[in-house]
């Protein structure tokens, strides 16, 4: 049984919706992550938080907002998003994210369409 | 050159077969290595670090060979239950502790 949670499952929004995604990690870890997985395509690192601060930012276009409230919570929030943007939204947390050695723990995920 | 390449499969092989999956790095300084499994519509798991010189877990044995920067994964007397996709997962550490960059994935199906 997974100790990371995300909601909701499966979202479907419009180009000019605005919408949140929600993660929450039971394991004490001090780390969290987005992923964004697209068929076809290996899982992209999108945003890395340690210990609450955001200390990745992998390019990722202003559209996708995270916030990181406490070292259990993290919210990914969408808005004016494009059809290209429709993919398995994954968050993931891992001890504390400084070490080479740390290991990824993920949520279920969340399907995004966006039409 | 991507920075993790895998065998592009899909693998297709019978119950009780041996398969072994490859994958290379691009980046010497890479520090750690692992295996996630990856089952349909579902999240990644992880299935095993490989630390030195390898290592195994059950049927499953992982091999790090840092001079040609490419690691395996073998799987003996394949199950049912085996069929996933396999996940290269390498982190260079440092810096960039929290950036592990993924391989595409290799898809094994076992069958009866």
């Amino acid at each position: 049984e997974t100790g990371v949670t995300q909601t909701p499952r499966h979202l479907v929004m419009g180009m000019t919706n605005k919408k949140s995604l929600k993660c929450e990690q039971h394991l004490g870890h001090n780390a969290m992550y987005w992923y964004k997985q697209s068929a076809k395509k290996p899982l992209e690192l999108m945003f890395v938080y340690s210990l609450e601060e955001r200390v990745e930012n992998n390019s990722v276009p202003s559209r996708f907002s995270p916030e990181c409230p406490n070292s259990s919570h993290l919210f990914l929030h969408l808005h004016t998003l494009q059809p290209e943007d429709s993919a398995l939204y994954l968050c993931a947390s891992s001890q504390d994210g400084q070490g080479a050695r740390e290991k990824l723990f993920f949520g279920s995920g969340t399907q995004l369409s966006v039409l | 050159r991507k920075e993790v390449e895998q065998d592009p499969g899909p693998f297709n092989v019978p119950e009780g077969a041996t398969v072994a999956f490859n994958c290379t790095y691009s980046n010497s300084a890479s520090q750690s290595f692992f295996w996630y499994r990856q089952d349909c519509r579902k999240e990644p798991k992880l299935l095993m670090s490989v630390y030195s010189s390898g290592n195994e877990d059950g049927r499953f044995t992982a091999q790090l060979n840092r001079a040609s920067q490419y690691i395996s994964l073998l799987i003996r007397d394949s199950k049912l239950s085996d069929s996933a996709t396999y996940l290269c997962v390498v982190n260079i550490g440092g810096t960039n502790a929290g950036k592990s960059t993924f391989g595409d994935g290799t898809t094994l199906t076992v069958k009866p």
